[in-house]
């Protein structure tokens, strides 16, 4: 199994430009989340998703947005980027909670760095 | 709201030696709590997975512990190596929340030969 996957590795954009991060899971998990990390911080939670069709906010969703059409793929779309969206952004998955064991373990991607200018 | 915290933000130790890192939350109503470790420029790995019904949990050199009453959790890494060096995130699933998580902001922990 590949895991956790997400594209771009790095991006810059300028300000007002949109783009979408990539977010792909094979391992049949139902949740999938959005975090930012910014420098010296912990993470905090953009959006998730307790399977395709459904999302809700998380922490800090502003300016952010998400749809889930299948199991695996999770986007994050930002539309007018600003400076203040300048990150890492993890991509995480995990099987829905309340089963024995570890099976709430969420499992993250590699991360995307994006740079807004 | 949960708030997760670390201390110390940063820690150097000599190799070999036994260490505790400290995560507290600030409230008591979780369903497990997690402990993560980040190398620079990549994600997170799992390390520990403690149940709110647990009291620790073990893996290899490393033993994570819980208590809900004093919101705080532990992590100790016995005989520490370089290669332990990386960032400690600890992080609370509260109850009904769809498992998101709630982190800290992590301790830098380097092991010095």
């Amino acid at each position: 199994n590949a895991g956790v996957t997400q594209t771009p590795k790095f991006r810059i954009l300028k300000i007002g430009q949109s783009m979408t991060l990539q977010c792909a899971q094979d391992m049949n998990h139902n949740y999938m989340y959005w975090y930012r990390q910014d420098p010296g911080m912990g993470l905090k939670l953009i959006y998730y998703s307790v399977g395709a069709g459904i999302t809700d906010k998380g922490e800090v969703p502003n300016g952010y947005n998400v749809s889930r059409s299948t199991t695996e793929d999770f986007p994050l779309r930002l539309e007018l980027a600003a400076p203040s969206q300048t990150s890492v952004y993890f991509c995480a998955s995990s099987y829905s909670p309340g089963l024995a064991g570890d099976t709430d373990t969420q499992y993250f991607g590699p991360g995307t760095r994006l740079t807004v200018l | 709201k949960q708030e997760v915290t670390q201390i110390p933000a940063a820690l150097s130790v000599p190799e070999g030696e036994n260490l505790v890192l400290n995560c507290s939350f600030t409230d008591s109503a979780i369903y497990n709590l997690q402990w993560f470790r980040q190398d620079p420029g990549k994600g997170l790995t799992s390390l520990l997975l403690i149940q709110s019904s647990q009291r620790e949990q073990t893996s290899g050199r490393l033993n994570a512990s819980l208590d809900k009453s004093s919101g705080r959790s532990t992590l100790y890494i016995a005989a520490s190596q370089p290669g332990d060096s990386a960032t400690y995130l600890c992080a609370a699933v509260n109850t009904g929340t769809a498992s998101k998580l709630t982190f800290g902001t992590g301790t830098r922990l380097q092991v010095t030969l």
